[in-house]
């Protein structure tokens, strides 16, 4: 069965600490994206990939960045928490030469900020 | 830009009840339209989708056709299960364009017995 990982499940950190969340797919996607989820506002991009070492930021990129050393990981980085950050993280998986638009997430990292 | 607008929520239904869940949008050019749902502590899964005008998607008796003309793409499904409880997201991708998903705020439904 394909799948996409994430690290953590939950995470509580404090405000300015650096947070890095990770993402693992197994189905040989070029593409990887992360994704925030918030209520009222449904999913937002935040960063993603369409191959290795390349990045490109999305609709909200402020106070975040990305690192994609390996095909099959895409990680997000949060250099200092503030407590607007606290939402659900999804990262998700695409392959290049399907439809753009089907998207593999995974079961998200929800973060809390103090 | 491209946007997609849908139902707000919480919708609340009877088992066995016909669902509706309205989605519409807004692109520029020949989009793929989809819907996703997320059941309870879960990532979002791929439940149906429509490449094209007139196409129809359809996925464990939900059912999406993909209407031009109303720029729309609205969910239904004939009678509702409990384990249907979940929230559903419309979204669009736009046909050539660069890995790009635009989702809609997404529509809670809860089904009770």
């Amino acid at each position: 069965d394909v799948k996409v990982t994430q690290s953590s499940r939950y995470l509580v950190k404090r405000t300015g600490e650096k947070v890095f969340l990770e993402c693992v797919q197994d189905m040989d996607h070029e593409n990887m994206f992360w994704y925030r989820q918030d209520p009222g506002l449904g999913l937002r991009l935040i960063y993603f990939s369409y191959d290795v070492k390349m990045k490109e930021k999305g609709d909200i990129p402020e106070g975040y960045s990305v690192s994609r050393e390996k095909k099959e990981r895409f990680s997000l980085i949060l250099e200092s928490a503030s407590t607007n950050q606290t939402s659900m993280y999804l990262c998700a998986s695409s392959f290049s030469g399907g439809d753009t638009g089907e998207l593999f997430f995974g079961e998200g990292s929800r973060l809390t900020v103090l | 830009g491209n946007s997609v607008t849908q139902m707000e929520g919480p919708v609340t239904l009877s088992e066995e009840a016909f669902l509706t869940i309205n989605c519409t949008y807004t692109a520029t050019g020949y989009p793929s339209l989809f819907w996703y749902v997320q059941y309870p502590g879960e990532g979002l899964q791929l439940l149906l989708k429509a490449t094209k005008a007139d196409d129809k998607g359809s996925n464990k008796g939900f059912e999406a056709t993909y209407r031009k003309e109303t720029t729309s793409f609205h969910l239904e499904k004939g009678s509702v299960q409990v384990s249907d409880s979940a929230v559903y997201f419309c979204a669009l991708s736009e046909f050539g364009g660069y890995q790009k998903v635009t989702f809609g705020t997404g529509t809670k439904l809860q089904v009770i017995p």
